[in-house]
C-alpha cells in the first residue's frame, strides 16, 4: 500500500518560493506519473502539474511560468517549488499518484499540507 | 481549458435515499473522467474513474455513467459515512481541471 507524505514550511511570505516535497512510502517512484494538487481554504480542487518519472512534466498553464516539479528517485521523493507567491497562493497541497499512463486518475493522495502566504 | 459543472451544489438526502449527482463537460471528453469524495480536513477518495469504473475497495452503491459531455455519480442507498463532497475531474486534455463539488448533507 503506496503512501504519500507532504512535508514543507507552513508559512511562507508574499514574493518568496514556496517549496514542498512529498515523501514515497510502500513503492515505487518509477513508472508514475505524480500531481500536485492544491485546495484553497474553502474551495475546490485546483491541478497544479505533474511529472512523469524522471522524464517529462505537465503543467496548469495558468501557473506555468511559477511552477517546477522534479523528482529524485533515490529518496523516494518529488518536489514543487511555486515562485512569487502571493495570498492567493494560500491552500492546502496535497501530492497524488496517478497510475495511469492514459486515463489520469489520483487513487493514492498525501494527507496534505496547508501553506499560508503573509505579508 | 475544459470547465467542469456540476449539480446540484449541495443537496440534502436521508440514509437509505437515492442520490444522483450531475457533471457536465463544456466540450466533449470520452469517457476522461473521473468522481473523489472528500471528507472534511481530509484528501479527497477516488470512487470512479474513466466514467464508469470502480476503483477497487469502493462500494457497490456508488456507480457512474456518461460519455462525451454529460456524467453522472449515482449512490444507491446512502450510508451515513456518505456525507461529504463530491468532485468530478476530467482528464482528456490539459490542465486536469474538477467540478467545483456537490455537498452530501443529512437531512
Amino acid at each position: 500500500q503506496v503512501e504519500l507524505q507532504e512535508s514543507g514550511p507552513g508559512l511562507v511570505k508574499s514574493s518568496e518560493t514556496l517549496s514542498l516535497t512529498c515523501t514515497v512510502s510502500g513503492g515505487s517512484i518509477r513508472n508514475y506519473y505524480w500531481s500536485w494538487i492544491r485546495q484553497p481554504p474553502g474551495k475546490g480542487l485546483e491541478w497544479i502539474g505533474y511529472m512523469y518519472d524522471t522524464e517529462s512534466t505537465n503543467y496548469n498553464p495558468s501557473l506555468k511560468t511559477r511552477v517546477t516539479i522534479s523528482v529524485d528517485t533515490s529518496k523516494h521523493q518529488f518536489s514543487l517549488k511555486l515562485t512569487s507567491v502571493t495570498a492567493a497562493d494560500t491552500a492546502v497541497y496535497f501530492c497524488a499518484r496517478d497510475p495511469s499512463a492514459s486515463r489520469g486518475y489520483f487513487d493514492s493522495w498525501g494527507q496534505g499540507i496547508l501553506v499560508t502566504v503573509s505579508s | 481549458d475544459i470547465q467542469m459543472t456540476q449539480s446540484p451544489s449541495s443537496l440534502s438526502a436521508s440514509v437509505g435515499d437515492r442520490v444522483t449527482i450531475t457533471c457536465r463537460a463544456s466540450q466533449r471528453i470520452s469517457d476522461y473522467l473521473n468522481w473523489y469524495q472528500q471528507k472534511p480536513g481530509k484528501a479527497p477518495d477516488l470512487l470512479i474513474y474513466a466514467a464508469s469504473t470502480l476503483q477497487s475497495g469502493v462500494p457497490s452503491r456508488f456507480s457512474g455513467s456518461g460519455s462525451g459531455t454529460d456524467f453522472t455519480l449515482t449512490i444507491s442507498g446512502l450510508q451515513p459515512e456518505d456525507f461529504a463532497t463530491y468532485y468530478c475531474q476530467q482528464t482528456y486534455s490539459i490542465p486536469r481541471t474538477f467540478g467545483q463539488g456537490t455537498k452530501v448533507e443529512i437531512k
